[in-house]
Formats: C-alpha cells, sequence, structure tokens
C-alpha cells in the first residue's frame, strides 16, 4: 500500500512568488495534516481536514497560506506570496477515520524562497 | 516559555550502549505521548505510543511517562548503528494536533 506521497520533493522559488505543494494522503485516510518545519524551529502544526473540511487551521500563520482538500482526496497548500520566513519543510500526514493516534507522516516537500 | 522541551543533541553513543532520550513539557492537558524516529530526508515515523503514565516496551524500546512530573523519557537498549536518527518527542490532548519537540539527533557508532 502507498505511502503518504508529497510534490514536489523541492521547490526553489523567490519572494513574491507563489507555490503549490501537493499531498496524496493514504487511501480511506479521511483524516489529513499538514506541518512544517522551519530552520531551528520545532515541526509545527498547520491545520487539519477531516475528508474536505478544515476541521482546524490555528496553526496557519497568515493569510497568504491557503489550504484545500477538493472532494476529501488530495491536499494542496498554496503559499502566494511566499515570503524568505516561509523556507523549511512541509509535512503532510494522515491517519484513518477511527482515530488510531498514529499519524503517518510523508517525506515532505522542502521549499527556499530566495 | 516552549511547551515541549527536548535537548536537541546531537548524542553519540557507541553500538551496545543504552540510550536515554527525555522531553519535559509544561501544560497537564496532554494525554496522549508518542515518540517519533526521522530518518535523514525523511518524515517522522511513530516509534512508541502511550497514554497514561508508566512504561510501555517494544523490543529494545521503552517509553516511559511521568505526568505528574511532566516527564517523558525513551530508552532504547543494545542500541544500533540504525538506530541513528532524530527522535522527536510529541503530545497531543487529543488524537489530531501533535505538539513536537525540537528532536534529539542520535549518533550509533559501530
Amino acid at each position: 500500500e502507498a505511502g503518504v506521497t508529497q510534490f514536489p520533493s523541492h521547490s526553489v522559488i523567490e519572494k513574491g512568488q507563489t507555490v503549490t505543494l501537493r499531498c496524496d494522503p493514504i487511501s480511506g485516510h479521511d483524516n489529513l495534516y499538514w506541518y512544517r518545519r522551519v530552520m531551528g524551529k520545532e515541526i509545527k502544526f498547520l491545520l487539519h481536514f477531516v475528508k474536505e473540511s478544515k476541521q482546524d487551521e490555528s496553526g496557519m500563520p497568515n493569510n497568504r497560506f491557503l489550504a484545500e482538500r477538493t472532494g476529501g482526496t488530495y491536499s494542496t497548500l498554496k503559499v502566494q506570496p511566499a515570503e524568505l520566513e516561509d523556507s523549511g519543510v512541509y509535512f503532510c500526514a494522515s491517519s484513518p477515520p477511527w482515530g488510531s493516534g498514529e499519524l503517518f507522516f510523508g517525506e515532505g516537500s522542502r521549499l527556499t524562497v530566495l | 516559555q516552549k511547551e515541549v522541551e527536548q535537548d536537541p543533541g546531537p548524542l553519540s553513543v557507541p553500538e551496545g550502549a543504552i540510550v536515554s532520550l527525555n522531553c519535559t513539557y509544561s501544560n497537564s492537558a496532554f494525554q496522549y505521548f508518542m515518540w517519533y524516529r526521522q530518518y535523514s530526508r525523511k518524515g517522522p515515523e511513530l516509534l512508541m505510543y502511550t497514554y497514561s503514565s508508566g512504561n510501555k516496551e517494544d523490543g529494545r524500546f521503552t517509553a516511559q511517562v511521568d505526568k505528574s512530573s511532566k516527564y517523558i523519557s525513551l530508552f532504547i537498549r543494545d542500541s544500533q548503528p540504525s538506530d541513528s536518527a532524530t527522535y522527536l518527542c510529541s503530545l497531543s490532548g487529543g488524537y489530531n494536533k501533535l505538539i513536537f519537540g525540537a528532536g534529539t539527533r542520535l549518533a550509533v557508532h559501530p
């Protein structure tokens, strides 16, 4: 069974540009999460989808970040316009609907803003 | 003050050593305690998960939680070079929103 997949694995953009990160969760996992780790900091929660609905978006840093999960399948995280401080690794995770407590993480999308 | 404090290391030990990794936390609302392992350029993977105070053992790994002291530990017995990774403690008040420590980088040398 395929794990959580994320694309791209690495993106280098200039300040002010737009980047869209994609996450494909494990099939059947209703819960989808975005986390990120900026340089020298802890991995921090961004938001949580249950199917296509945003359950908790308290970790989204500002309105330059937009997350969507169309049809309750894959999710995208768009950063527009990107700033230098957005550089880091963005992790997507998913978990099954019965809430086992285990989150399955993807390998992350590394974002570098120049 | 951070919600979770974890020494980032690095920690270097010889093969076969017992490794002790620790985190302290400040919020008594945390109910779930986890340890994730992260290899370089990979995502975190769940290693140990516990709900209550006490010990939980899985092979060479033992997770320990002391809610009264707000202190959690992970012990690795007979450490192997393949254990070289970053170990992240993670806490949650529910299943979904995890609070991570900074991660401790462990190197086990032959």
